[in-house]
């Protein structure tokens, strides 16, 4: 157990739709990533979380967007859900951001699968 | 080494022997390097991490390599298990984000 958990854990939504994935970091935890995973793949990065802001992103398009809130917990929102949309979806906490010094270890959730149909 | 895709690399080992897993990663740049280990419906798990000012770190039954001449890293499991069979990624640090392999199918044969 991380400490990191996530809502909904899966989840049907068919083309066009929006979806909002939950995400609550481990305790003590500031920064928040959420990463896509494909089938038969390694996660990839879509953006980073620190003291409620976004803190790097990676190669994903707008309609991908995200919230940190005070608490530390974050959402991330997907519009106009595509059938490539369809993936793990995973959110993982540390206690500083990814790229500081101290090279802080993430710990990831659980992780949410969506379906897009 | 990491492949693209639904035909991950696969590693098959008779429980209670050696396993070496391998990782080549991509940027000479990269000063700290996470291996993972992912069951099937799981999220990703930590298991061992190094910093670039070091070549090896042991942790329980684990032993990690870093070569950073050649961009490489390799995961030894000693003794595996049938419970370490599951999917293992390197990452490494890059900028603000950890980047992953497409990851090793390591299964242990009883």
């Amino acid at each position: 157990e991380t400490g990191v958990t996530q809502s909904p854990t899966h989840l049907i939504k068919t083309r066009g739709q929006q979806v909002t994935l939950r995400c609550s970091s481990q305790s003590g935890h500031n920064t928040v990533s959420w990463y896509q995973q494909a089938l038969g793949q390694g996660p990839q990065f879509i953006f980073q979380y620190y003291r409620e802001e976004e803190n790097g992103r990676g190669n994903f398009p707008p309609r991908f967007s995200g919230l940190q809130f005070p608490n530390y917990s974050s959402e991330l929102n997907v519009n106009a859900l595509e059938l490539d949309d369809s993936a793990l979806y995973l959110c993982a906490s540390s206690l500083a951001p990814t790229g500081g010094r101290s090279g802080n270890t993430i710990y990831f959730g659980e992780g949410s699968w969506l379906t897009v149909v | 080494g990491e492949s693209v895709g639904l035909h991950l690399p696969t590693l098959s080992v008779q429980e209670g022997d050696n396993s070496i897993i391998n990782c080549a990663y991509s940027n000479s740049a990269s000063d700290y390097f996470i291996w993972y280990k992912q069951e099937s419906g799981k999220g990703p798990q930590f298991i061992i991490d190094i910093r670039s000012n070091m070549d090896k770190r042991q942790g329980q039954r684990v032993t990690v390599l870093l070569n950073k001449t050649v961009k490489h890293l390799s995961l030894q499991i000693a003794a595996t298990q049938p419970g370490d069979s599951a999917v293992y990624f390197c990452a490494e640090r890059d900028n603000n984000d950890m980047r992953f392999g497409a990851g090793t199918r390591l299964t242990v044969k009883p």
